[in-house]
């Protein structure tokens, strides 16, 4: 059983321009929603998190959104680059942390020149 | 401040053996939790580990096993390799098991059963 569904399964953008991947969910237990981002030969690592108070949170050119009553979370990535060029997961948890993630299956993200 | 160790990096081991996987957490982290990676797939959750006691444990057999000790770092143990244990097996460290931020991952041991 898949917890969270991530999509789509791989993207290609142009320099310069947005990438948005979208993940859902059924547990409405869970209180906490990262995206991690891994490069090949890497462990992954946390690129941004919310918590489902807000609809919205923003650090620098990556943005979560959050729609509770939908049972869904995007991230977008504004003026993407090259070397954003990465797989990246959500995951969800509810234990208001890190404990026990539950990830998707991930996107790999390819920026273009 | 060393950030998450993992031993060995990648590894090869027949059906029906056994394996241990180690870690080291970051500086200052207690709690260490570990995961599996398949190939094209996410991190699934497999145990955690607080206080040298596992804090929590995803959907795994008993096969798969842990340790953690005084200094913090961590062993994963699988007995009785089957060919669908072949995966990136990746462990991460936080803060304290009541931490609401982040986990630190380690670059994982590649496990290949054959």
């Amino acid at each position: 059983q898949q917890q969270v569904k991530q999509s789509p399964q791989s993207l290609i953008v142009q320099k310069g321009g947005i990438s948005i991947i979208n993940c859902a969910y059924e547990n409405t237990a869970f209180d906490y929603f990262p995206w991690y981002q891994q490069f090949p030969g890497k462990g992954p690592a946390l690129l941004i998190a919310i918590r489902p108070d807000v609809s919205e949170k923003k650090e620098g050119r990556f943005t979560i959104s959050f729609n509770k009553s939908a049972k869904q979370f995007s991230l977008h990535i504004m003026d993407s680059q090259p070397g954003d060029s990465a797989t990246y997961f959500c995951a969800a948890s509810s234990k208001g942390g890190s404990e026990k993630l539950v990830f998707g299956k991930g996107t790999k993200l390819t920026v273009n020149p | 401040e060393t950030g998450v160790t993992q031993s060995p990096t990648h590894l090869i081991k027949t059906r029906g053996q056994q394996v241990t996987l180690r870690c080291s957490s970051q500086s200052g982290h207690n709690t260490v939790s570990w995961y599996q990676q398949a190939l094209g797939q996410g991190p699934q959750f497999i145990f955690q580990y607080y206080r040298e006691e596992e804090n929590g444990r995803g959907n795994f057999p008993p096969r798969f096993s842990g340790l953690q000790f005084p200094n913090y770092s961590s062993e994963l143990n699988v007995n009785a390799l089957e060919l669908d244990d072949s995966a990136l097996y990746l462990c991460a460290s936080s803060l304290s098991v009541a931490n609401t931020g982040e986990l630190f991952f380690g670059e994982g041991s590649r496990l290949t059963v054959l």
